[in-house]
């Protein structure tokens, strides 16, 4: 059974970079054609996807954060990353990794992490 | 972006009721649409995907139906750990988009 953890800083400031890290386990991240995507859900609000690294490669970006987001896979560690620049308190989310296929989109979910953005 | 809008936004009901949500997408998406359920501090849970395709593990009184632009999530008969919201999603079009999410609450 494939889980993912998150892990990354709870609380970043104003203007600051976020971090988050998703580890895998039970599954390779370099084997097989997997969306290892990134969605988050602001206090008491709705899902949004941020995007994905596909097949280890290729990336999707949401266009409303394209300029501010990357990510990244690092298969020696079975990890996958978020990186999204510039953050303001409309940033502060719970942020959760998510593994894929090109059938079921969204399979398998993190527990999520509560990023907060203050000063 | 296709907006996605879930109804109703919460509703209420009896153990053993049989439920209905709506989800309408802004324009057709085939049958590109899945259903998670999410209960309070909790990552969503997949439930549905292709619109009508039951998630390994996922109990058969969950249904999903629909194409083009309307879809529906039945359960047939509720149950105490039915209690939660409930979120479409497309898969059509990028970006992927959710609807608002409906609240099922014990009347």
């Amino acid at each position: 059974q494939v889980q993912l953890q998150e892990s990354g800083p709870g609380l970043v400031k104003p203007s600051q970079t976020l971090s988050l890290t998703c580890t895998v386990f039970g599954g390779s991240i370099s084997g097989g054609a997997y969306y290892w995507s990134w969605i988050r859900q602001h206090p008491d609000k709705g899902l949004e996807f941020i995007g994905y690294i596909y097949n280890s490669e290729t990336t999707y970006y949401n266009p409303s954060l394209k300029s501010r987001v990357t990510m990244s896979v690092d298969t020696s560690k079975n990890q996958f990353s978020l990186k999204l620049s510039s953050m303001t308190a409309a940033d502060t989310a719970v942020y959760y990794c998510v593994r894929g296929t090109p059938i079921i989109v969204l399979d398998y979910w993190g527990q999520g992490t509560l990023v907060t953005v203050s000063s | 972006d296709i907006q996605m809008t879930q109804s109703p936004s919460s509703l209420s009901a009896s153990v053993g009721d049989r439920v209905t949500i709506t989800c309408r997408a802004s324009q057709g998406i085939s049958n590109y649409l899945a259903w998670f359920q999410q209960k309070p501090g909790k990552a969503p849970k997949s439930l549905i995907y292709a619109a009508s395709s039951l998630q390994s593990g996922v109990p058969s009184k969950f249904s999903g139906s629909g194409s083009g632009t309307d879809f529906t999530l039945t359960i047939s008969s509720l149950q105490p750990e039915d209690f939660a919201t409930y979120y479409c999603q497309q898969y059509n079009n990028y970006p992927w988009t959710f609807g608002q999410g409906t609240k099922v609450e014990i009347k």
